[in-house]
């Protein structure tokens, strides 16, 4: 594809209630990064990915995140019972091997999850 | 713990001059350092790496420097243009690892 897609691109849901956020990188991507950022801040790490191998997951701040990549291409980060503190806009990075020389990330537009 | 800190109020610069903005980290020893630039309502862009043995990068109205002594960057917009305003952000990055790690960025307004 062109870029990285992501959908939806809003989310608005009740406390308590499970979502599923989608990112679909660059074709032939190797890595896939999910991050997430606060109003006003720098995006932060949550998860990374190797093809279809978690290889860090040491950023998702609790058992309620879940993040999947089962064929190595498209990902899923689901939040299950959200909180308020959950509202964000949620990143998806993905790069590839040849990409090393400058090690860039190319970043989807961001999914805004805003939690009532 | 890690800290990455950039200026967090705006910079407001004229069109045409040169806009720098700052970026110091402590308790982190990157390889990598990074520039990206962000829109409003858009993911980060990449713009720049330099590594840690590199003082200096330019690429066409940027340039960005490293001093692993101090632990700064300093990325420099020259020749300004209402175009250049967004979100700048920094991210450090280790020699073994993938993910980075973002400062909180700095938006820069460059006024006609």
């Amino acid at each position: 594809g062109a870029g990285v897609s992501q959908s939806p691109r809003y989310k608005v849901a009740k406390r308590g209630q499970d979502v599923a956020l989608r990112c679909d990188p660059i074709s032939g991507h190797v890595s896939l990064f999910w991050y997430q950022q606060a109003l006003g801040q720098g995006p932060e790490f949550l998860t990374y990915f190797q093809n279809e191998a978690q290889l860090d997951k040491s950023g998702l701040p609790s058992d309620r995140f879940f993040a999947e990549r089962p064929e190595g291409s498209v990902s899923t980060l689901k939040i299950q019972r959200t909180q308020q503190e959950d509202s964000a806009v949620y990143l998806c990075a993905s790069s590839s091997r040849t990409s090393g020389a400058t090690r860039a990330q190319y970043f989807g537009p961001g999914t805004r999850l805003l939690v009532l | 713990s890690q800290k990455i800190e950039q200026n967090s109020e705006a910079l407001n610069i004229q069109e045409g001059k040169t806009a720098t903005l700052t970026c110091n980290y402590t308790n982190y020893s990157p390889a990598y350092l990074q520039w990206y630039r962000q829109d409003p309502g858009r993911g980060p862009v990449f713009l720049l790496l330099i590594r840690e043995n590199e003082k200096e990068k330019r690429k066409e109205r940027l340039k960005v420097t490293f001093d692993t002594t101090l632990k700064q960057s300093l990325f420099h917009i020259t020749a300004s243009q209402p175009a250049d305003s967004a979100t700048y952000l920094c991210a450090l990055l280790k020699a073994a690892g993938n993910k980075l790690t973002f400062g909180g960025g700095t938006r820069v307004l460059v006024k006609p």
